[in-house]
């Protein structure tokens, strides 16, 4: 069967760095992403990972491991509109393969 | 970036009655578009890939003639929760897509079914 895992929820205080990490196991892999939803909405972009490494945006980074099958997504200066829920997605030819999804709680 | 709407927000039913949602790519052709089902607190679960002019292909456990897709156009697809139970209950929530890179979402519908 296909499956990535996450933690199911992190906590963390406004300015901390958090890590989310994804494992996966799926039948193909072209890559690796990450999506944030707030409650009630819909997912939103926000890395993508081909090949391993870290990936950098802003105060967001991805990395990627094919190798172990591992990936994670880090958040750094958090803040309080970071609250949500993060899912890595496995892209299976032009499928998405959700992760199982961590909720971020940041307080104040 | 590429926008998505979907078509009603939010929806309340009577069991066995249909109900239509709509998926719009409105600055763009979507080549292909994506169904997908989220329950509370759960993760998003794929249920079918739709391609325009051409049938639906559903995911495993997804029955076809309860949740018929319709892709009339590059910028429409159609879902349609026939006789919908409580059950049925859940956020749909399409994407679309014209290369295999990113798929845009839209903001989703959430469907209560009484």
């Amino acid at each position: 069967g296909q499956s990535l895992e996450q933690p199911s929820e992190v906590t963390a205080v406004e300015g901390a760095i958090v890590q989310i990490n994804c494992t996966y196991q799926t039948s193909g892999f072209y890559g690796l992403s990450w999506y944030q939803q707030h409650d009630g909405g819909a997912p939103t972009f926000l890395s993508y990972n081909a090949l391993d490494g870290l990936e950098e945006t802003g105060r967001f980074s991805s990395f990627l491991s094919r190798s172990d099958s591992y990936g994670y997504l880090l958040l750094q200066e958090l803040q309080m509109k970071d609250s949500a829920s993060y899912f890595c997605a496995v892209r299976d030819g032009d499928k998405l393969i959700f992760g199982t999804g961590t909720r971020l709680q940041v307080f104040p | 970036g590429a926008v998505v709407s979907q078509h009603p927000s939010r929806v309340i039913c009577k069991s066995g009655t249909s109900v239509k949602i709509e998926c719009r790519s409105l600055d763009f052709q979507a080549t292909t578009m994506f169904w997908y089902r989220q329950f509370p607190k759960q993760s998003l679960m794929l249920m079918a890939t739709s391609n325009e002019g051409s049938k639906a292909t559903y995911e495993q456990g997804v029955e076809k003639d309860k949740f018929l897709i319709n892709h009339a156009s590059l910028t429409l697809s159609t879902l349609t929760v026939t006789s919908a139970h409580p059950e049925d209950s859940s956020f749909y929530i399409c994407s679309a897509t014209w290369t295999s890179n990113e798929q845009f979402f839209g903001p989703g519908t959430r469907l209560t079914v009484l």
